[in-house]
């Protein structure tokens, strides 16, 4: 089955510990990216990458750090969460012009 | 610069009536469109999506939209409301050879008994 799997789906952390949210896909899809969505501004890109070893910055990068060691991974780290980085997340994948397949979403909440 | 522009952040109806979802987008260049739903707790699920074929759309669960180029407008309808169409609906705007997708607010959808 075609899917996107994130890890964990629930995190509660404090400030300043680093945390990793992890994305894999398993349909060989050159492009993935990760979003937040937050109440009343739907889904804003974080980070893109369309290929291995190539990720650039959406629109709101700041506080974020991805890698894309594999075309199926695409990882997303956050050195020193603050609260303002309570949202929930989503990772996709995709190819270019044509729709994007998410995961199920990954909900945290930094204290 | 690509937008989308969801005119609506709440439409609520009656079970059995119709649903209008209203949405507009700017892009210098032919886009791709899509509507995604969300569930309570649930990831996007895609509904349908316009990719410069036939422009009205048909997609999963009775949903259709139609684009309509000189309104820049891609507008989700369905004839008639069940009670699991509750949920938020995305429109979303792309353009070929570009992997951004660009979202609108989003709209909530109440269903009435």
């Amino acid at each position: 089955e075609a899917q996107v799997t994130q890890n964990p789906r629930y995190l509660i952390t404090v400030t300043g510990k680093k945390l990793t949210v992890t994305c894999s896909q398993n349909m060989n899809h050159e492009y993935m990216s990760w979003y937040r969505q937050d109440p009343g501004l739907g889904l804003r890109q974080i980070y893109y990458s369309m290929n291995v070893e190539v990720t650039d910055k959406g629109d709101v990068p700041e506080g974020y750090k991805v890698s894309r060691k594999e075309k199926r991974n695409f990882p997303l780290i956050l050195e020193s969460p603050s609260p303002n980085q309570t949202s929930l997340y989503f990772c996709a994948c995709g190819v270019s012009g044509t729709e994007a397949f998410f995961g199920q979403g990954t909900r945290l909440t930094v204290v | 610069a690509q937008s989308v522009t969801q005119l609506d952040s709440h439409v609520s109806v009656s079970e059995g009536t119709p649903v209008l979802l209203r949405c507009n987008y700017s892009s210098s260049y032919s886009p791709s469109l899509f509507w995604y739903v969300q569930h309570p707790n649930k990831g996007l699920q895609l509904l349908l999506k316009y990719t410069s074929a036939a422009t009205l759309v048909k997609g999963i669960n009775g949903f259709e939209a139609e684009f309509k180029k000189s309104e820049t407008s891609f507008h989700l309808t369905k004839p008639s409301a069940h009670m699991s169409d509750a949920a938020e609906y995305f429109c979303v705007v792309s353009f070929s050879n570009d992997y951004k997708l660009s979202f609108g607010a989003g709209t909530t959808v109440t269903v009435r008994a």
